[in-house]
């Protein structure tokens, strides 16, 4: 069973669009979204989170959008660049017994064409 | 420093062998994590250690060992591993057990002959 579900598997996008990535969840109990970018052979790096009482944030080129009732959130990127160019994944929070935990998305992978 | 330092970054092994995987960070974080990834997948997680005990085990098979000798470094001993656990390792920490942003390494890429 998915926890978090993505789309776009695949995105090619030209130098200076928006990317838009959108995920959504079921589980209410999440309580923190974040975005991961990885690029080949690398580890992923935390890109950009938000958490459920806030519908909107903003880090230089990269927003997140969080839709609360309709369970859903998206990443864009605005002018991307082909630097940009990487796998791109969602995640949502949630607390247990233990440690906080963190379901991924299935991923995107994001083209920037010069 | 945020920086998670895995080794060796490429690992290959019989299916005989006896290997560890190694994860250090420095930046007094006292959650530390493994995952494993495989082509085109999300990572997974394997173990969790909170303040040097293993506090989450994601049903992983006992030929994977974790250990956690100490606040800084995370082990994962390997013995008889299958072909299909050939994958990324990825080691991560957070500031504490209670605190989502966790910081992952380049992980390991480990290849079962």
């Amino acid at each position: 069973q998915q926890q978090v579900k993505q789309s776009p598997q695949s995105l090619i996008v030209q130098k200076g669009g928006i990317s838009i990535i959108n995920c959504a969840y079921e589980n209410t109990a999440f309580d923190y979204f974040p975005w991961y970018q990885q690029f080949p052979g690398k580890g992923p790096a935390l890109l950009i989170a938000i958490r459920p009482d806030v519908s909107e944030k903003k880090e230089g080129r990269f927003t997140i959008s969080f839709n609360k009732s309709a369970k859903q959130f998206s990443l864009h990127i605005m002018d991307s660049q082909p630097g940009d160019s990487a796998t791109y994944f969602c995640a949502a929070g949630y607390r247990q017994t233990g440690a906080n935990n963190l379901f991924f998305g299935t991923g995107t992978r994001l083209t920037v064409i010069p | 420093d945020t920086e998670v330092t895995q080794t060796p970054k490429h690992l290959v092994m019989g299916m005989t062998n006896k290997k560890s995987l190694k994860c250090e960070q420095h930046m007094g974080h006292r959650a530390m994590y493994w995952y494993k990834q495989k082509a085109k997948k999300p990572p997974e997680l394997m173990f969790v250690y909170s303040y040097e005990k293993l506090s989450i085990n994601e049903s992983v098979p006992s030929r994977f060992s974790p250990e956690c000798p100490n606040s800084s470094l995370l082990n994962l001993h390997l013995h008889a591993l299958q072909p299909e656990d050939s994958a990324l390792y990825l080691c991560a920490s957070s500031q504490d057990p209670v605190n989502y942003e966790q910081y992952f390494g380049p992980g390991t890429r480990l290849t079962v002959t």
